[in-house]
């Protein structure tokens, strides 16, 4: 059984400070793997894609991936209130030929306090 | 808006109802995806869809039946729910089989009485 792991918080951080997010997967075929964000009520809404192992710029928003570790993670700089929603951790894998699917987290409710 | 829409957003079904939720998508991608969001639980992968080939079909109960007639509409017909499958079905599209990105409609919150 293919597994992505995530804390499930709440991680509760300031405002400005930096909001660091994990998540484990147990599939070592994966090759893809996404961030999203989801506001309560609402749909994911993809933040991030990283497919080689380092870091990923984007904006506030920094993605590393070590597949050595199975690990990825999200760090998100100068957290904002408007940031306060759950991130979920998804990872890629073949499904067999050239189809591939997503295994999602439970997610990690992130509180950005004014 | 992420180009991809779903209606309805909201709906309410007797065990005996037959209802459809339908899902399109404008990103002129050729895959795409039904999920399953109950609480608690991480998104649950229904089916997948390729250039209109179903191509995953994750152990879904038959009460749930796919229809993707082209690359940009995406059905679900239901009929003889359960209480338990009350949740938000999400739809998703992305190009080729999904190792790009997927992006997600607004989901229709499903209840089931």
């Amino acid at each position: 059984q293919k597994e992505v792991e995530q804390n499930s918080g709440p991680l509760s951080v300031p405002e400005g400070a930096i909001a660091s997010l994990n998540c484990t997967y147990s599939d070592r075929g994966s090759q893809s793997f996404f961030w999203y964000r989801q506001y309560s009520g609402k749909s994911p809404e993809l933040i991030m894609s990283i497919y080689s192992n380092g870091d990923k710029e984007d904006g506030r928003f920094t993605a590393q991936l070590n597949k050595a570790s199975q690990y990825v993670s999200l760090l998100i700089r100068d957290s904002q209130p408007s940031d306060s929603a759950t991130y979920l951790c998804a990872s890629g894998e073949s499904s067999g030929g050239s189809n591939y699917k997503l295994t999602f987290g439970k997610g990690t409710l992130l509180t950005v306090n004014p | 808006e992420t180009g991809v829409t779903q209606t309805p957003r909201h709906l309410v079904m007797g065990m005996t109802n037959k209802k459809s939720l339908k899902c399109e998508q404008h990103l002129g991608h050729n895959a795409m995806y039904w999920y399953k969001q109950s609480a608690k639980k991480p998104l649950e992968l229904m089916f997948v869809y390729n250039f209109k080939e179903q191509t995953e079909n994750n152990s879904v109960p038959s009460r749930f039946s796919p229809e993707c007639p082209n690359s940009s509409h995406l059905f679900l017909h239901l009929h003889t729910l359960q209480p338990e499958d009350s949740a938000l079905y999400l739809c998703a599209s992305s190009q080729r089989g999904g190792e790009y990105e997927q992006y997600f409609g607004p989901g229709t919150r499903l209840t089931v009485t």
